[in-house]
C-alpha cells in the first residue's frame, strides 16, 4: 500500500535559521501530496499542498516540491521563527480511497 | 461558519467501559473521516463516510469500534469494552468531497483509559 517516510526529528534550530523536512513516498500513480502541521494544543491544519508533479506547494514562507524523479516532496524555509514550533506531517490519499496516510510526523522546536 | 467540533475534549474513563466520542463536521461537507493519533502509532485512519455510501471501515482495529453518521452530519464513533491500548487523541475530519479535497480537522478528544 501507500505510505510516507519523513524524519523523526525533533528538530531544533535557532531563530532564522534554514528548515528541511524531508519526505519520501510509496504510491501507486501521481497522488496529490500534502504537509499538515499541527501547533502546540491545536488540531492539523492544512499547511501546503501540490496535486502533480513539478508542483511547488508554498504558504506561511514554507515551500514543497512535488519530485516524481525521487519520490519526494520536502517542506523547507528559509528563516524559521518561533512561531513554527510545531508538529508537522507529510501525507497523501491511501490508494484507490481518500483517507489519509500520514507520515510519523516531526518536531520542530525553534529558538530565539 | 464554525469549523468542525468533537465533544468532549478530554475523556477519561475505567477499563472495560463504553465511550461514545461526537464529531461535527463543516456543514456541507460530504465526506467525514474518523482517525487516532497515539504516541506509537502515529497518525491511523480508522473509517470514513461520503455522502450516503457505504462506509469505508478498514481501519478500525477490532470490533470494539464502530462508528455512525445520521443525517449525513454529525458522527458519533463508539468503543466498546475499552483497553489500555484505546488511549490516545481522537481526531475527526471533514472534506467537502471524497477525492482530494483538503480535510478540515477538529481539535480531537483525547482518551485515557485507567
Amino acid at each position: 500500500g501507500d505510505s510516507v517516510t519523513q524524519m523523526e526529528g525533533p528538530v531544533t534550530l535557532s531563530e532564522e535559521a534554514f528548515l528541511t523536512i524531508n519526505c519520501t513516498y510509496t504510491a501507486t500513480g501521481y497522488p496529490s501530496l500534502f504537509w499538515y502541521v499541527q501547533y502546540p494544543g491545536e488540531g492539523l491544519q492544512l499547511l501546503l499542498k501540490a496535486t502533480k508533479a513539478d508542483d511547488k506547494g508554498s504558504n506561511k514562507g514554507f515551500e514543497a516540491t512535488y519530485r516524481k524523479e525521487t519520490t519526494s516532496f520536502h517542506l523547507e524555509k528559509g528563516s524559521v521563527q518561533v512561531s513554527d514550533s510545531a508538529v508537522y506531517f507529510c501525507a497523501l490519499p491511501s490508494s484507490g480511497n481518500t483517507p489519509l496516510v500520514f507520515g510519523k510526523g516531526t518536531r520542530l522546536s525553534v529558538i530565539a | 461558519g464554525a469549523g468542525v467540533s468533537q465533544s468532549p475534549s478530554n475523556k477519561v474513563t475505567e477499563k472495560g467501559k463504553d465511550v461514545e466520542l461526537r464529531c461535527d463536521p463543516i456543514s456541507g461537507h460530504t465526506a467525514l473521516y474518523w482517525y487516532r493519533q497515539s504516541l506509537g502509532q502515529g497518525l491511523e485512519f480508522l473509517i470514513y463516510f461520503q455522502g450516503n455510501s457505504a462506509p469505508d471501515k478498514s481501519g478500525l482495529p477490532s470490533d470494539r469500534f464502530s462508528a455512525e453518521r445520521t443525517g449525513g452530519s454529525v458522527s458519533t464513533l463508539t468503543i466498546q469494552r475499552t483497553q489500555q491500548e484505546d488511549s490516545a487523541v481522537y481526531l475527526c475530519a471533514s472534506s467537502l468531497a471524497g477525492l482530494y479535497n483538503e480535510q478540515f480537522f477538529g481539535p480531537g478528544t483525547r482518551l485515557t483509559v485507567l
